[in-house]
């Protein structure tokens, strides 16, 4: 597709369960990120990854938090025994490479709500 | 510490007129760039414009235009000829020359009035 794809779009858990997000990065960019953007906030950085390298994972919020991207591509965020507070809307984006100037483009995002 | 400052949660604006949405930013890195995204209520983030730290000039962008001041390090976002379709979020955001992520703000939410 053109532009960046995540799925699903929303998803309703129950508390303790792990769930997996799914983002598609634009064909070619080599740079992808992970986001979480609660009610009403900013968003906040998760992950970065190069190629299939995560050289900064320091916005992880705790070990419950993991995510891999594989071929250059393909990345899955996972979250282990879901809290409440797991609740938001979580933004994967990529760009070309990893410039100063280099804008990154955004999916649509996955609302996550844990019940 | 917060890298990047909006003070102004919400903002209005009648149709046609000009706004100023405000940015302020903290980084000792002497290289970096600062981006302003739009966030409407659908969701997506749209990438406005972009200014290096080292531009002499700031940057436009049809009715988007950047009012840089480095040495306040403020990096303010001008709306021009403000349209209803302009009401959205809006995130200032900076990258870093020693790091790899966008640092966003909190948002600034403006309302255009007709």
């Amino acid at each position: 597709g053109a532009g960046v794809s995540q799925s699903p779009s929303n998803k309703v858990t129950e508390k303790g369960k792990d769930v997996e997000l799914r983002c598609d990065p634009i064909s070619g960019h080599t740079a992808l990120y992970w986001y979480r953007q609660s009610l009403g906030q900013g968003l906040e950085f998760l992950i970065y990854f190069q190629g299939n390298s995560a050289p900064d994972k320091s916005g992880l919020p705790s070990d419950r938090f993991s995510a891999e991207r594989t071929g250059g591509s393909v990345s899955t965020l996972t979250i282990q025994r879901t809290q409440q507070e797991d609740s938001a809307v979580y933004l994967c984006a990529s760009s070309f490479r990893t410039g100063l100037n280099t804008e990154a483009f955004f999916g649509q995002g996955t609302r996550l709500t844990v019940v | 510490a917060q890298k990047i400052t909006q003070t102004q949660p919400g903002m209005f604006v009648q149709e046609k007129e000009a706004v100023t949405l405000d940015c302020t930013y903290d980084t000792s890195d002497q290289s970096y760039g600062l981006f302003w995204y739009k966030q409407p209520s659908s969701g997506e983030m749209i990438f406005l414009i972009y200014q290096g730290s080292y531009d002499e000039q700031n940057a436009t962008e049809g009715r988007y235009s950047l009012n840089f001041q480095k040495a306040r390090k403020s990096a303010n976002l001008v709306i021009s000829a403000s349209q209803l379709g302009d009401s959205a979020m809006y995130f200032c955001a900076m990258r870093e020359v020693s790091g790899y992520a966008l640092n966003f703000g909190k948002g600034t939410s403006l309302l255009v009035t007709p």
